[in-house]
């Protein structure tokens, strides 16, 4: 069975930092584009970032990049979402997600980031 | 960045009904004879699921009551006999170019 579980959320500071993880299991990992979408309260679906199955190129939504970081271990079967200088407005539910192109395919549960002081 | 509006917002339709959901992207998203296109679903409380794959294939699982349509740049998602278990809140999302963009969402609820 495909899983992506994610892990890492909680409660943070405007201007504070946080890492959520994704760990994916029944499928080939290595072989998968994969993504963080959120999905802040009231709102749809925000695509955030995503990355090469080897890592060698990662794309970011204008809003976080700079801030933002996305980071792979294939060896692992893991991916994270570094996210820095954290504001309100990025309280979401984070989901993990993937698919063998850019194309999204399979998708956690989520983690939710909220921040707040 | 690749606009995608969906509409309506909101629809309202009657248990065994047809209910439509439109998307209109703001380029082409058609490139080599595929549309870069997903349709979602996602329930409260419930991560999206997958519909149909940017090749129009059914996912597993999916009722044939559900089929989408279109290219280019308008594309539908049509339910043509409604049911309980379909109220949801339905996006569109292109993946022909970076930022991935998704609708705003449309909340189908029964009338």
């Amino acid at each position: 069975e495909v899983q992506l579980v994610e892990s890492g959320g909680g409660l943070v500071q405007p201007g504070g930092s946080l890492r959520v993880s994704c760990a994916g299991s029944g499928f080939s990992f290595s072989s998968f584009w994969m993504n963080w979408v959120r999905l802040a309260p009231g709102k749809g679906l925000e695509w955030v970032a995503n990355i090469k199955q080897d890592g060698s190129e990662e794309f970011y939504v204008d809003s976080v990049r700079g801030r933002f970081t996305i980071s792979r271990d294939n060896a692992r079967k893991s991916v994270h979402l570094l996210m820095n200088s954290l504001r309100v407005e990025d309280t979401a539910v984070y989901y993990c997600a993937g698919g063998s192109g850019w194309f999204i395919e399979v998708w956690g549960r989520g983690t939710l980031v909220t921040v707040s002081s | 960045d690749i606009a995608m509006t969906q509409y309506p917002d909101n629809l309202a339709v009657s248990l065994g009904e047809r209910a439509t959901i439109n998307c209109k992207s703001s380029q082409n998203i058609l490139s080599n004879n595929k549309n870069y296109l997903g349709w979602y679903q996602q329930k409260p409380g419930q991560p999206p699921k997958l519909l149909f794959s940017w090749e129009g294939t059914r996912e597993s699982g999916v009722p044939d009551r559900l089929s989408v349509s279109g290219s280019g740049t308008d594309f539908t998602l049509t339910i043509t006999s409604l049911q309980a278990e379909d109220v949801a809140v339905y996006y569109c999302m292109q993946c022909h170019s970076s930022p991935i963009t998704f609708g705003q969402g449309t909340r189908l609820e029964i009338k």
